[in-house]
């Protein structure tokens, strides 16, 4: 089993740049994946395969990735980008989530 | 449109049993991996289970072996979940939801809305 770090919170101002970091060993070798979730909803996915973006999800979403840690950055952030957002990574067999950073919009 | 449907949810008390459902529309169910994904109250996401598409792979988190099992039933487009000899850890939202897979990586694209699973005498 491994972990996935991330901090517990970040708070942004509107139309600035959120950036939330997730760490583990294992991100060299696989791939990470990103959720939003909102109060009393379900995730929605948001990146995929470190730096894919689902149809739908607005362009200021984007990923990166750089060794042990990957990143979600939300530029020109808005009111409604405030919510959970989750780190997630796989094996063949093993399903990882990070513990969650909460998004705050000032 | 995808839908995932929740269902099975409710109070149950320790060591007992819980079968959750889940009914899948919209896609073609039987070329899906699927999985169950719990989230305790104010906590975070944690992986419960995957099902390949034919059922023939399953894989647990180490805290339901021997106590969850995962089932598919593609014929009516879906998804279950036995629980047995439930523990008050286990209190939780079960999300359904709609597996991308391969040899090495695997991720949700569709979650259902979730079913609460509470344990408590």
């Amino acid at each position: 089993s491994y972990e996935l770090t991330q901090p517990p919170s970040v708070s942004v101002s509107p139309g600035q740049t959120a950036r939330i970091t997730c760490s583990g060993d294992a991100l060299p070798k696989q791939y990470a994946y990103w959720y939003q979730q909102k109060p009393g909803q379900a995730p929605v996915l948001v990146i995929y395969k470190d730096s894919e973006r689902p149809s739908g999800i607005p362009e200021r979403f984007s990923g990166s990735s750089s060794g042990t840690t990957v990143t979600l950055t939300i530029s020109g952030v808005q009111a409604e980008d405030e919510a959970d957002y989750y780190c997630q990574s796989a094996d063949s067999s093993e399903v990882v989530f990070g513990g969650g950073t909460k998004l705050t919009v000032l | 449109e995808v839908q995932l449907v929740e269902s099975g949810g409710g109070l149950v008390q320790p060591g007992g049993s819980l079968r959750l459902s889940c009914a899948a529309s919209g896609f073609t169910f039987s070329s899906y991996w699927m999985s169950w994904v719990r989230q305790a109250p104010g906590k975070g996401l944690e992986w419960v289970a995957n099902i390949k598409q034919d059922g023939s792979e399953k894989y647990y988190v180490d805290s339901v072996k021997g106590r969850f099992t995962i089932s598919r039933d593609n014929a009516k487009n879906s998804l279950y979940l036995q629980m047995n000899s439930l523990r008050a850890e286990d209190t939780a939202v079960y999300y359904c939801a709609r597996g991308q897979y391969s040899s090495s990586w695997c991720y949700f694209d569709y979650w259902g809305q979730g079913t609460l699973v509470t344990v408590s005498s």
